[in-house]
């Protein structure tokens, strides 16, 4: 398994401004996966991108893959105070038996 | 609804004491995983199991156990030699444990020592 890091570890934005969170990770990947997770509650699955993939939209969210540089990047757009959460990028590894680990997250406070 | 449900929501541990985290699926999936999460960190894999009365430790499992007799039940027993036990435990499940399966987590159960 592999965890990626994710960055800034925190993000403040006024409502309707676009927020931009990074992840980097060191090897070969099979895909990239983001999760959002509210205080005090379970991670939900956002978006899961191939390896294969540059670039990926769900909603008002845009993830992007350089494999090059080994990193991702989601864009939540027109942000509004419920995005306020944490949130995780999950890296996996070529391989059977293969789990999902999480880093430190991103927590990103979305003024109104 | 179809979903993960763990509990108790919140739970407390007296010194020496084992006490039993509950996570129940009705999903059908095969693979159900236990990660442990301090505050402002990210999470650790406790346990995974990817079929019925099969289960590995994960990165921290020491302290902790586990069983799966049950393909809808994962319950986790926080034991006496975990000595710092205090932390919020996520339950997960994935139809199959591969790599392209998004995970599916329960509301967490927080524990605390006394």
């Amino acid at each position: 398994s592999q965890q990626g890091e994710e960055d800034p570890q925190a993000l403040s934005i006024q409502e309707g401004e676009n927020a931009t969170m990074n992840c980097s990770y060191k090897t070969s990947i099979n895909n990239l996966q983001w999760y959002r997770q509210n205080s005090g509650r379970g991670l939900v699955h956002l978006i899961l991108i191939r390896s294969n993939e540059r670039e990926k939209h769900s909603g008002r969210l845009r993830v992007t893959l350089d494999t090059s540089k080994k990193s991702s990047s989601l864009l939540i757009t027109a942000s509004r105070a419920a995005d306020t959460a944490s949130y995780f990028c999950a890296p996996t590894v070529p391989g059977a038996n293969s789990k999902l680990t999480f880093g430190k997250g991103i927590t990103l406070s979305v003024r109104p | 609804d179809g979903g993960i449900t763990q509990s108790p929501k919140y739970l407390f541990r007296k010194e020496g004491q084992n006490v039993t985290l509950s996570c129940e699926q009705n999903l059908n999936h095969d693979a159900m995983y236990w990660y442990r999460q301090d505050p402002g960190q990210g999470l650790r894999l406790i346990y995974y199991s990817q079929i019925v009365n099969d289960f590995q430790k994960g990165d921290i499992a020491e302290g902790y156990s586990v069983s799966r007799e049950k393909k809808e039940s994962f319950p986790l027993t926080v034991t006496s030699a975990q000595k710092n036990p205090t932390a919020f435990y996520l339950c997960a499940s994935s139809a199959r444990q591969e790599t392209n399966e998004k995970l599916f987590f329960g509301s967490g159960t927080q524990l605390s020592v006394l």
